[in-house]
């Protein structure tokens, strides 16, 4: 079935580093969304991205979708202890709660 | 709002046994989606409901089942334990038109299958 790969798996970085995860797939994505995974907590929506070469930022983060809808991207600028966690991103495959997810990027910030 | 509510938060159960685990969606909630997640899997998808109808299932076994009330409020069911089926069962509702919107996971139900 489709898959969803996203990379790296796990990404060290000290405070106020930059941070990027991303996603990709062989075939075209439907929707995206991210989420993050506090240790310990359970995924919470981030943002959903639809159109083509969409960009759309929320604070340090960055959220991209490419022009082909084949991959996506998360970038958090100067990164912050709060910001540790899991981050995953979610084809929607065009269908209400029905998720596929990539693996995720355990991210850990060092102070 | 009040989240999405899940019963129990923590499970033990045997090999063989079978589980019935809760969900309470978002007020005004009609989908009710539920995954698996585990360390070496990740979040797999299980199946959705939809106004008490499933609409979408996952490649999981026969084995696991799911139903969901006039109420919104979903249960899942595993039969015949198998220890692989240990994770954290996590259970997501969604807004109450067809398009795709935001998932609102509830904290999870972790299973230890002995």
């Amino acid at each position: 079935g489709q898959q969803v790969m996203q990379i790296p798996q796990y990404q060290h970085v000290q405070e106020g580093e930059d941070f990027t995860t991303y996603c990709n797939s062989s075939t075209t994505l439907s929707n995206i969304q991210w989420y993050k995974q506090r240790p310990g907590g359970h995924p919470v929506f981030l943002i959903q991205l639809v159109k083509s070469g969409e960009v759309k930022k929320q604070k340090r983060l960055t959220f991209q979708f490419g022009e082909a809808k084949k991959n996506s991207s998360l970038h958090i600028t100067a990164t912050q202890t709060t910001d540790v966690g899991t981050y995953f991103c979610a084809d929607t495959r065009g269908s209400q709660g029905n998720l596929i997810f990539g693996k995720g990027t355990k991210l850990s910030v060092k102070p | 709002k009040a989240g999405v509510t899940q019963t129990p938060r923590y499970l033990i159960k045997t090999r063989g046994q079978q589980v019935t685990l809760s969900c309470s969606p978002i007020s005004g909630h009609r989908s009710v989606s539920w995954y698996q997640q585990t360390p070496g899997q990740g979040l797999q998808f299980l199946f959705e409901y939809f106004s008490e109808t499933q609409r979408n299932k996952g490649n999981f076994p026969g084995r696991f089942s799911g139903r969901q009330f006039s109420n919104s409020r979903s249960e899942m069911n595993v039969s015949t334990l198998e220890l692989g089926d240990s994770a954290l069962y996590l259970c997501a509702s969604s807004g109450i038109s067809v398009a795709v919107e935001t998932q609102y996971f509830g904290p999870g139900t972790r299973l230890l299958v002995l």
